[in-house]
């Protein structure tokens, strides 16, 4: 089955700065790549995702960029803000089923 | 998006005992999943639920401990059988369009099981 793996599992940076999170996958036939934030005692949410016919995506401060040769992906944030503070996590789907990342703490310092 | 709703949103059980969750979705969607998110972890898929057969277990989930009905487009349940402190989890349904599109997967609130 498919396995994927998220780093790192914490990550803080100042206000304003950029974050980057990064998910490997092993199975080739996985071609949907979302991603979540999750805060405390809230349900995932979808920030953003990225299909597998396209390298990279842009939405305001979130682009996530798409390598399936090496078979990675990555989060850019930029810009952050305190209420980017959160859980990320990463999935990788294939027909509809999604396997995820251990998730990210992202804790940005005002 | 669809709107889901879940419930019960929490609950204490004793040692023993089932429980079981219900996910409603205002609309008609082709696929309906289960996952159990453990304290500060991720999220692990427990089934996906067919409309009208069987629920599809994924390895370490089986049928017998976590039943799973979908009787229509809208609705799911998961009853979390003989449950054990073990299980106290957070349980949460997703659902999504699926198909060829690869539409993203939209959650629930989740249930927040204790179990003593």
């Amino acid at each position: 089955g498919e396995n994927v793996e998220q780093h790192p599992s914490t990550l803080s940076v100042q206000e304003g700065d950029s974050a980057v999170i990064k998910c490997t996958y092993s199975d080739s036939a996985s071609n949907y790549f979302p991603w979540y934030k999750q805060e405390l005692g809230k349900r995932p949410q979808l920030i953003i995702d990225i299909r597998s016919n396209v390298g990279e995506k842009k939405d305001q401060r979130i682009a996530v960029t798409l390598n399936k040769t090496a078979k990675h992906f990555s989060l850019h944030i930029t810009e952050t803000q305190p209420e980017d503070s959160a859980v990320y996590f990463c999935a990788a789907d294939e027909a509809g089923k999604s396997t995820f990342g251990d998730g990210t703490t992202l804790t940005v310092k005002p | 998006s669809a709107v889901i709703s879940q419930k019960p949103s929490r609950d204490i059980c004793q040692r023993g005992t089932s429980l079981t969750i219900q996910c409603q979705v205002d609309s008609q969607v082709t696929m309906m999943f289960w996952y159990r998110q453990q304290p500060g972890q991720s999220l692990t898929l427990i089934a996906t639920a067919n409309q009208g057969s069987e629920a599809t277990y994924e390895s370490g989930f089986v049928i017998d401990k976590f039943p799973i009905s979908r009787p229509n487009l809208t609705f799911s349940t998961l009853t979390v059988s003989n449950m054990s402190p073990e299980d106290s989890s957070i349980y949460l349904c997703s659902v999504a369009a699926g198909g060829a599109a690869k539409q993203p997967q939209h959650f629930g609130d989740g249930t927040r099981l204790s179990i003593l």
